[in-house]
């Protein structure tokens, strides 16, 4: 059990378009999800806290008008990256925290966004 | 604040060699600490965790006691594997459910 999937698990686009990366919680409900970016050979970034039905909690220097995150339902939580440019480019990593668990989160298996 | 220091990489060994990753924190009040495995490619995998002071979370192996008084929480195999080739990352979680990460570890292990 506890498995959180992300899809899609690569993505190339053009500068300019816009790109959704879910993340689902398979067989448990999760009332907070978290987004992260990892750059290559570095540690995870925490991008957002992500609440069910609440507008999610940005860390500092990210910005939110750029990574819109929305969590629907407490199996999906969605990041999508607007007006993309090449920096943006890199390993985006969703958890998910089960309901009533304590300090429990299940990782996703990460999307590859690649942008030319 | 919060925030977890870990050995920097990379770090090679031969097959049944013994792995020590050492990684310490700053935490107020009473962290949980974990270790995370990742694949080339793949997400995070936890690989083991410890919830208080002095208890020993292992896995696969692999085991790492939580020191409160050296504030540490090292990994270590007393035996490599070639599949044990892999990043590894000490963690914490104290209030709020929020995970602080180390930099992470590159292990290689060579037949």
């Amino acid at each position: 059990g506890a498995v959180v999937s992300q899809h899609p698990s690569w993505v190339i686009c053009k500068s300019g378009t816009s790109v959704k990366i879910e993340c689902r919680s398979l067989d448990f409900q999760a009332t907070t999800m978290f987004w992260y970016r990892q750059f290559p050979k570095q540690s995870l970034m925490l991008m957002a806290t992500s609440n069910e039905g609440s507008k999610a909690t940005y860390e500092q220097g990210v910005e939110k008008d750029k990574f819109l995150i929305n969590h629907a339902s407490l199996t999906l939580s969605t990041l999508t990256v607007t007006s993309a440019h090449p920096e943006d480019s890199s390993f985006y990593i969703c958890s998910a925290m089960r309901t009533g668990g304590y300090n429990e989160q299940f990782f996703g298996p990460g999307t590859r966004l690649t942008v030319l | 604040g919060n925030s977890v220091t870990q050995m920097e990489g990379p770090v090679t060994l031969s097959e049944e060699a013994f792995l020590t990753i050492n990684c310490t924190y700053t935490a107020t009040g009473y962290p949980s600490l974990f270790w995370y495995v990742q694949y080339p490619g793949e997400g995070l995998q936890l690989l083991l965790k410890a919830t208080k002071a002095d208890d020993k979370g292992s896995n696969k192996g692999f085991e790492a006691t939580y020191r409160k008084e050296t504030t540490s929480f090292h990994l270590e195999k007393g035996s490599v594997q070639v599949s044990d080739s892999a990043v590894y990352f000490c963690a914490l979680v104290n209030t709020g459910n929020q995970f602080y990460f180390g930099t992470g570890t590159s292990l290689t292990v060579i037949p």
